[in-house]
């Protein structure tokens, strides 16, 4: 079945510092989705992408659908404590398939 | 918009008995809903895929018998947990999927905490 790298599993970083993560697979996909899950809560959707090369922002969060569809990337700038969770991709081709998540730690 | 609830948010049950998780769409009609389990600082692990008037999907290694499913109608999709033990103990988030134009998203309930005594 589909499968996603999810990298890096988890990052520690001060306060400010820019964050950058990203999914990649061997299969294409049509949507990519970014998710974003606070300790004790349901994850939450950031960001959608869905062409190829697009590039959207949220806020801080910015995040780029890989031009050959098989990966996407998701940068957040000038981090805060409240950034601090756990990060999940899926991509999309018929049903999703999810990333393991990347668990941010922001240090003040 | 695409709101997705679930009750109770907290469960604490004794041993052997049963639990049932409510997981609703309050602003939209989900032909398909989802249910996950979350351990500790880990991944999502899909358990089971329910779709509205048809028995749900479940994946390898997940007991139907155990984990009864039901996606009565187009808003609401229920999770029992039968004959709950301790190793039941977990998170469980369940998501509804919305859009379909350009491409269908899952949006997350907050998720129900059970605790089995």
């Amino acid at each position: 079945g589909q499968q996603l790298n999810q990298s890096p599993q988890s990052m520690f970083i001060q306060e400010g510092e820019d964050v950058s993560m990203n999914c990649t697979s061997s299969s294409i996909f049509n949507t990519w989705l970014w998710y974003k899950q606070d300790p004790g809560e349901g994850p939450v959707l950031l960001i959608a992408l869905y062409k190829a090369g697009e590039l959207t922002s949220n806020g801080r969060l910015t995040a780029q659908f890989g031009i050959t569809r098989k990966d996407s990337f998701l940068n957040i700038s000038a981090s805060i404590p409240s950034d601090v969770g756990i990060y999940f991709c899926a991509g999309v081709a018929g049903k999703s398939t999810f990333g393991d998540g990347t668990t941010l730690t922001v240090k003040p | 918009g695409a709101v997705v609830s679930q009750h109770p948010s907290r469960v604490i049950c004794k041993s052997g008995t049963s639990v049932k998780i409510e997981c609703r769409s309050l602003d939209f009609q989900a032909t398909t809903m989802f249910w996950y389990r979350q351990f500790p600082k880990q991944s999502l692990m899909l358990m089971a895929t329910s779709n509205e008037g048809s028995k749900a999907t479940y994946e390898q290694g997940v007991e139907k018998d155990k984990f009864l499913i039901n996606h009565a109608s187009l808003t609401l999709s229920t999770l029992t947990v039968t004959s709950a033990h301790p190793e039941d103990s977990s998170f469980y988030i369940c998501s509804a999927e919305s859009g379909g134009v350009p491409s269908y998203e899952q949006y997350f309930g907050p998720g129900t905490r059970l605790t089995v005594t």
